[in-house]
């Protein structure tokens, strides 16, 4: 498949584990958060977002933990399966122009060992 | 319902060129946004359109530019073409822009571009 990224930081973690990936913004005007996984040879999927007025979102195996003091994102995924193999990108947006101008984290590579 | 459809899929093109990429977006989404990936930079923003009208646009030079017809579906161009806009050009569409909706934009799977 096609590479996203090289050099990438990357997480090996076995099947059922937790994993946690971290992201770092820069942007104190950023307040919408979006956390994408990029499977190779494939467009980024959305997986989860938060607004800056929350500090914690959940879904479906995954949540999403917003620090803004720090700057700090994570996404924790419960039960990691082999499918969850992929790159992990935050984005974070900041208002403009009656929409959002994103900035993109240079990725976590997910390994996921059965 | 059909996903982002990018064309072509791959293309390669000789430095000093000129190169045109399509996008057809949900059908329905009026938003469609363009970014290019290298392993270099990373993922980053070109531009976003919005009923025929660029609504935003990021850090590239003049030589990228878009549009966006009357049924949602857009274009990218790139002129005089530099070695370095190699890359995987992505697009991505949302109903009407992200985080006025549910999560985020819906991308394709690119168009691999290749300068020689």
């Amino acid at each position: 498949g096609e590479s996203v990224g090289l050099h990438l930081p990357t997480l090996s973690v076995q099947e059922g584990d937790n994993s946690i990936i971290n992201c770092a913004y820069s942007n104190s005007a950023s307040d919408y958060f979006i956390w994408y996984k990029q499977e190779s040879g494939k467009g980024p999927q959305f997986i989860i977002d938060i607004r800056s007025n929350m500090d914690k979102r959940q879904g479906q195996r995954v949540t999403v933990l917003l620090n803004k003091t720090v700057k700090h994102l994570s996404l924790q995924i419960a039960a990691t399966q082999p499918g969850d193999s992929a790159v992990y990108f935050c984005a974070e947006n900041f208002a403009s122009g009656g929409s959002y101008i994103p900035t993109f984290g240079r990725g976590t590579s997910l390994i996921v060992h059965p | 319902k059909a996903g982002v459809t990018q064309t072509p899929r791959y293309l390669i093109k000789t430095r000093g060129q000129q190169v045109t990429l399509s996008c057809s977006p949900i059908s329905g989404h009026r938003s469609v946004s363009w970014y290019q990936q290298t392993p270099g930079q990373g993922l980053q923003f070109l531009f976003e359109y919005f009923s025929e009208t660029q609504r935003n646009k990021g850090n590239f030079p003049g030589r990228f530019s878009g549009r966006q017809f009357s049924n949602s579906r857009s274009e990218m161009n790139v002129s005089t073409l530099e070695l370095g806009d190699s890359a995987l050009y992505l697009c991505a569409s949302s109903l009407v822009g992200i985080g006025q909706g549910i999560g985020g934009y819906t991308f394709g799977s690119g168009t691999r571009l290749t300068v020689v």
